[in-house]
């Protein structure tokens, strides 16, 4: 299985902060790779997908970078709702594993 | 909008079958992957696997042995099915249709906890 190393665990900012989110893949994934965040109680939501295309809706002030084994997100002028908690998802190959999440706090 | 939404028991007792349904409503279910994952409390996501369409299957590994994913077309359905359930297991359990190597849509959860 390739693994999924996200870093920090857990993130404290305040609003408007600029924070950086790390995923490691244990193999080359390409750009096999998916950001989704999750607020209590709810189903994952889609962020970005194949590395780097935002989906439909979400704000400009998250971006991403990264390939082969080694990705970020970027969220600047953090806003209330940014506060929640954030999984990369590789899609190389199955099984689709994640990171173990990050949670950005306030 | 394509929506999912999971049902089946919340309590499941050690060595039992846990079963679970999710019903699609706003798409066909053609040409798609519908897939499971699970959350145990306060843990990361975890694929368990998915079905396409036209039947074929493909299972987490490590959790291949116990699963089964099944479509019921007619109904706009597919069942997960966990045997042999222990602890571990308690999780919520999430459906979503996988597309084009990404989760595009979600249930809302539902969560199976094992217990006698």
């Amino acid at each position: 299985d390739i693994q999924m190393t996200q870093s920090p665990s857990s993130l404290s900012a305040s609003v408007g902060d600029r924070v950086t989110i790390t995923c490691r893949a244990s193999q080359s994934i390409s750009t096999y790779l998916n950001w989704y965040q999750q607020r209590p109680g709810k189903a994952p939501k889609l962020l970005i997908y194949a590395a780097s295309s935002l989906q439909s809706g979400v704000p400009s002030r998250l971006s991403v970078s990264g390939s082969g084994t080694d990705f970020t997100l970027t969220i600047t002028s953090l806003q209330p709702e940014d506060f929640t908690s954030y999984y990369c998802q590789q899609t190389y190959g199955a099984p689709y594993t994640f990171g173990q999440g990050t949670k950005l706090e306030i | 909008q394509v929506q999912l939404q999971e049902s089946g028991p919340g309590l499941v007792k050690p060595s039992e079958t846990l079963s679970l349904t999710c019903t699609v409503s706003g798409d066909s279910m053609s040409s798609y992957y519908w897939s499971w994952i699970r959350q145990p409390p306060g843990k990361g996501l975890e694929w368990i696997g998915y079905i396409h369409y036209s039947g074929s299957t493909n299972y987490n590994p490590s959790l291949k042995s116990r699963v089964t994913i099944v479509l019921d077309t007619s109904k706009n359905q597919f069942s997960l099915k966990v045997n042999s359930v222990t602890a571990a297991d308690t999780a919520v359990y999430y459906c979503a249709r996988w597309k084009e190597r990404l989760f595009d849509y979600w249930g809302q959860g539902t969560l199976v906890t094992v217990s006698s």
